[in-house]
């Protein structure tokens, strides 16, 4: 079985700094990864992915993810936050043999701080 | 292009009544996922279908929910009875199955009271 693990549930931070929200994940078979965005009321938009080749996923609004198959983990950066990337942010996982089905795990909801 | 459109976005119903959730995925997708999400159990795949046929329903919670996909651009998710319980955002995705992204609609809020 599969599963995620998003090691924290709030991630508070200042305006302008860095930031990193972390994600595990637990598979016995290859995996892809992926990290979506829920801004408040909204439905999910998907940030990144990897799913094969270079272990550095760049995706949009300058957020970039490193999959590191030894650690088993897929951690989303940052180099910048701005006020606009409040939001929860869900890490997931599917591989070749889920037929699609995405494991997601629990969120971390970033408060960016003025 | 149109995304996944879900219908109602906001829906308001008494304990005991029946809910009907749609959806109708992007066009040419063939694979197609309803997931609940609560702050409890956070986002949760209730069922996924592909090319029109149920797959995995596992997900449902109880034969009070049901799902179908009678062609390739529609489906329901229904609840009846509906129970408080129930309240959560329900959300419904598509994808192209021998692809690897699944893209989500904007949810349909359900409050049970």
């Amino acid at each position: 079985a599969q599963s995620v693990t998003q090691l924290d549930s709030q991630v508070p931070v200042f305006e302008e700094a860095p930031v990193e929200l972390r994600c595990n994940y637990s598979s016995s078979v290859s995996v892809y990864l992926f990290w979506y965005v829920q801004y408040p009321n909204q439905g999910l938009q998907l940030l990144l992915k990897y799913l094969s080749g270079s272990t550095l996923v760049k995706g949009i609004n300058g957020f970039e993810a490193e999959f590191n198959k030894s650690q088993t983990s897929f951690h989303l950066r940052k180099p910048s936050v701005h006020i606009s990337d409040t939001a929860e942010y869900f890490c997931a996982v599917t591989s070749y043999n889920q037929g699609g089905k995405l494991i997601f795990g629990q969120g971390t909801e970033l408060s960016v701080k003025p | 292009d149109a995304g996944v459109i879900q219908s109602p976005r906001h829906e308001v119903t008494e304990m005991g009544q029946e809910v009907t959730l749609r959806c109708k995925p992007i066009s040419g997708h063939n694979s197609l996922f309803w997931y609940r999400q609560t702050m409890m159990r956070g986002l949760e795949l209730l069922i996924y279908f592909n090319n029109n046929v149920p797959i995995d329903d596992s997900g449902m919670p109880e034969d009070r929910f049901s799902a179908k996909m009678p062609n390739a651009s529609f489906s329901t998710l229904k609840i009846q009875p509906s129970e408080p319980r129930d309240s959560a955002v329900y959300f419904c995705a598509s994808s192209y199955r021998g692809g690897n992204t699944i893209y989500f609609g904007e949810g349909s809020w359900l409050t049970v009271v």
